[in-house]
Formats: structure tokens, C-alpha cells, sequence
């Protein structure tokens, strides 16, 4: 069966300091992956992508993740962790067999500290 | 530009009742989405349309649950005699069917509270 695993609930993280949130998933083929991002009280929201290409992928407020097709992994990175992006992120997956299905991961709550 | 809008925005309903969630997308999006998301838990994909291809609807959880996408554009996910497990919020998203743009955009949810 596809699947998306975020393996970690919540995330504490110093504030100045690397974050790293994990996403794995279980999908045939070259699938599409995403991460959104969702703060409190507000909607979802797209921060990047990977489709092709570069296996490190850049997107908005400084996050990036890195393809890594032999381990099936997708894991968030930002070299210096701001209060400010303390959220639930979700890893999404949509397999690359012409639909648009996408599967979402169950969210990892990444906590910031000051 | 306006971004995906769905209403209402909550929704308080007695088990059993029938009950009709709508969602706009952005204008020119072809494909819209349905998630439903519970308390604590990841996004539950419902049903996706994509232009004028069938509906995937494999996420739909029982038969009480059906949608349907008028004139490309507008989107109603209907509950029929509601559950209490059908306690959720639930997500419209949209987006353009290239592949260089498959993220999706929510809308801000509905809340359905079902007692």
C-alpha cells in the first residue's frame, strides 16, 4: 500500500539552530513530493517541491529538502531555526502514475524555542 | 488574486442530518481536491476532479459521502445522516494540472461538529 511516515510527532528545536524534519514514504515509481506547512489558525500552505532534477529543492522562508530515491526519503532542512517557524508540517506524496491522488503524512509538529 | 473559499466556515449538525460543504477554487485551477482532517490526525484524502476526467473518488469513506463539481469551477462535498465520527475538518484545495504545478492551495476549511 502507498504510504507517507513522518516518524517523529513533534520537533524541538533552539532557536539559531538546524532543524531537520523527517518524511519517508513507501510509493512505486518516481513519485512527486511536497511539503506544506500549516501555523496556528491558518490554512495550509505550499513550501516546496520536488518534481525532477536537482535532488535539493529550495522553497519559501528558507526551508529546503533533499530527494533521496535509495533511502525513499524527503526530509525537511533549515540551517537556522526561526520562533517564527514553529508549525505542523506535512510531507505529501503523489505517486506518478497519472492521477492526482496525493497522500499526506500524519504531521510533525515542529517546535521552536527562543 | 482570491485564493480557494469554502463555507461555511463551521458547521454544528445533528446526527442524522444531511449536511452540504461547498468549495470555490481558483479561478483557472483544473483540478480540486477534498481532504478531511481530524483532530490530531494528518489529511485524509476524500475524492480529487481533475478537468473533465472522472472523479477519483477511492478516499470516500462510506456511501453517505458523495461530491460533485458543477461547471469546473465550484465543488460540494454532501454528508448524508451524519455520524459523530464525521466530526472533522474538512479541506478544499486546487490546483493547475501542468507538471511543473502540482502544489496545491487550501482553502481555510470547514469545521463540522456533528452531536
Amino acid at each position: 500500500a502507498q504510504s507517507v511516515a513522518q516518524p517523529e510527532d513533534q520537533v524541538n528545536v533552539a532557536e539559531g539552530n538546524p532543524l531537520t524534519v523527517k518524511c519517508t514514504y513507501s510509493v512505486s515509481g518516481n513519485p512527486y513530493l511536497f511539503w506544506y506547512v500549516q501555523y496556528p489558525n491558518r490554512g495550509l500552505q505550499f513550501l516546496l517541491k520536488y518534481i525532477t532534477g536537482d535532488n535539493l529543492v529550495k522553497g519559501s522562508y528558507g526551508f529546503e529538502a533533499e530527494f533521496n530515491k535509495s533511502q525513499t526519503s524527503f526530509h525537511l532542512k533549515k540551517p537556522s531555526a526561526l520562533v517564527s517557524d514553529s508549525a505542523l508540517y506535512f510531507c505529501a506524496v503523489r505517486p506518478n502514475t497519472g492521477g492526482f491522488k496525493t497522500i499526506f503524512g500524519a504531521g510533525t509538529r515542529l517546535f521552536v524555542k527562543a | 488574486g482570491a485564493g480557494v473559499s469554502q463555507s461555511p466556515s463551521n458547521k454544528v449538525t445533528e446526527k442524522g442530518k444531511d449536511v452540504e460543504l461547498r468549495c470555490d477554487p481558483i479561478s483557472g485551477h483544473t483540478a480540486l481536491y477534498w481532504y478531511r482532517q481530524s483532530l490530531g490526525q494528518g489529511l485524509e484524502f476524500l475524492i480529487y476532479f481533475q478537468g473533465n476526467s472522472a472523479p477519483d473518488k477511492s478516499g470516500l469513506p462510506s456511501d453517505r459521502f458523495s461530491a460533485e463539481r458543477t461547471g469546473g469551477s465550484v465543488s460540494t462535498l454532501t454528508i448524508q445522516r451524519t455520524q459523530q465520527e464525521d466530526s472533522a475538518v474538512y479541506l478544499c484545495a486546487s490546483s493547475l494540472a501542468g507538471r511543473d504545478h502540482y502544489e496545491q492551495y487550501f482553502g481555510p476549511g470547514t469545521r463540522l461538529t456533528v452531536t
